[in-house]
């Protein structure tokens, strides 16, 4: 069976410091990868997906970056963190593109 | 582009009566509908969905309805119980089927009274 695994599971950095989120999927091959910010008492805002190594599509202008160094790895980066980056990071996989499974999340705090 | 309207916010009610959450979209392109639970501190769990070319999908306690026509779609959580206690998303897919990732309501807090 498939599983996602997300690392760390919570995060306290001060403004200006530099990030690393990863992601990792056991149990398939090719998938499709995406990464989701979901803010306090909000819903799930998509920040990037991944079709496949080295392709990463971007949703909206940020303060973050994205890379698939290998098929079922993705990690999210930042150079330096801002306040607003503060929030639950999600991590999911498909196999086809329609159900999408997410991983446990990363809860980051900029202080 | 594609946006996802979900109500209500907070919805409560007692052990054993029944739920429903809607969600409306505005893109008729739309044509994969999945609701997600996410319990406090975890990820999202996929619980059921939808395709347009369906109208309704059972699973034992809960169902998903879905109007093409009038672009909306509900979740049908019967017999409630408190385990049920959650907040729930509705989604939706247009382009590439998901694989450009999914617009998700702003979820329902559901709240089970004993």
């Amino acid at each position: 069976s498939q599983t996602i695994h997300q690392w760390p599971a919570t995060l306290v950095q001060p403004v200006g410091s530099p990030l690393s989120l990863e992601c990792t999927v056991e149990g398939t091959s090719n998938p499709n990868l995406y990464w989701y910010r979901q803010a306090a008492g909000r819903g799930l805002q998509l920040l990037f997906y991944s079709v496949g190594i080295g392709q990463i599509s971007s949703e909206v202008p940020q303060n973050l970056s994205a890379s698939r160094p290998q098929d079922r790895q993705f990690i999210l980066s930042s150079k330096k963190l801002l306040l607003s980056d503060s929030g639950f990071y999600l991590c999911a996989w498909s196999a086809f593109g329609d159900e999408q499974y997410f991983g446990p999340g990363t809860r980051l705090t900029v202080t | 582009g594609e946006n996802v309207e979900q109500h209500p916010s907070t919805l409560s009610v007692q052990e054993g009566d029944s739920a429903v959450i809607k969600c409306t979209y505005s893109d008729s392109a739309s044509n994969y509908f999945p609701w997600y639970k996410q319990e406090l501190g975890k990820g999202p769990q996929l619980i059921i969905d939808i395709r347009s070319n369906v109208g309704e999908k059972k699973d034992q306690r809960i169902a998903v309805t879905l109007n093409k026509t009038a672009k909306h779609f509900s979740l049908h959580i019967t017999e409630t119980q408190p385990e049920d206690s959650a907040v729930y998303f509705c989604a939706g897919a247009w382009t590439g089927g998901g694989a450009d990732g999914l617009t998700f309501g702003k979820g329902t807090h559901l709240i089970i009274q004993p």
